[in-house]
């Protein structure tokens, strides 16, 4: 079975605070690609970041990065320096490497709110 | 191009009323997909359309739902006989197919139903 569990539910942290959106992931397949998006109050879920399951370098854009651990099957997301524009839900998404569908499956996502 | 567009943005319908949602993807994409979100929950995965084929339905579609692509452009999402737990909110996005790994879904701000 597929599954993404973000265990966090909610986050509330001041601004200029570093924090950390949880995932972890269950499949077993062994291609698969992981994604982040971003749902803001507007309701548009915006793409953040997409990896494959054979790409375990962390990645940095910005004040955003990942970090990818296949051996805890955690796919972990940090903003540095947190911003009030950083409030939104955040989702975990997987996808198996056989599908050609884009049939994603989401975490339950994280809200997090990012007091002044 | 304002990227993927949905209508009505709000419907409140009463139980048994059939209701309509409309989208349209990015003008350049083939793939049309339509997933479902309930409040505190991540977006599942309802079908998929690659121009006007409609390729996979998860069991979470119902026979009183029924989408279509008739030209490969916009696609319309038709509930029937409504019920209080069709309440949610509908997503659809876009994408190219994918070339090599997974494509990244663009989504729009959704259609949120409430059934009286």
């Amino acid at each position: 079975a597929q599954k993404v569990t973000q265990a966090q539910t909610e986050i509330s942290v001041v601004e200029k605070e570093d924090v950390t959106l949880d995932c972890v992931y269950e499949t077993r397949d062994t291609t698969y690609y992981l994604f982040w998006y971003k749902q803001p109050p507007s309701g548009e879920l915006v793409f953040l970041i997409r990896r494959n399951s054979f790409d375990e370098q962390n990645e940095i854009s910005g004040r955003y990065s990942w970090n990818f651990q296949k051996s805890t099957s955690s796919f972990n997301f940090t903003i540095t320096a947190s911003q009030v524009v950083d409030s939104a839900v955040y989702f975990c998404a997987l996808l198996h490497g056989s599908s050609n569908t884009g049939k994603l499956i989401f975490g339950q996502g994280t809200t997090l709110q990012v007091k002044p | 191009d304002t990227g993927v567009s949905q209508d009505p943005r709000h419907k409140i319908t009463k139980r048994g009323q059939n209701v309509t949602f409309r989208c349209d993807p990015i003008s350049e994409h083939n793939r049309l997909y339509w997933y479902r979100q309930t409040l505190g929950q991540g977006p599942e995965f309802l079908t998929y359309f690659q121009n006007e084929a409609q390729l996979e339905k998860s069991r979470l579609l119902s026979d009183r739902f029924s989408a279509e692509r008739p030209k490969g452009s916009f696609s319309t999402l038709e509930i029937q006989r409504t019920e209080q737990g069709d309440s949610a909110m509908y997503l659809c996005a876009s994408s190219f197919p994918p070339v090599s790994g997974a494509n990244v879904l663009t989504f729009g701000a959704g259609s949120r139903l409430t059934v009286l």
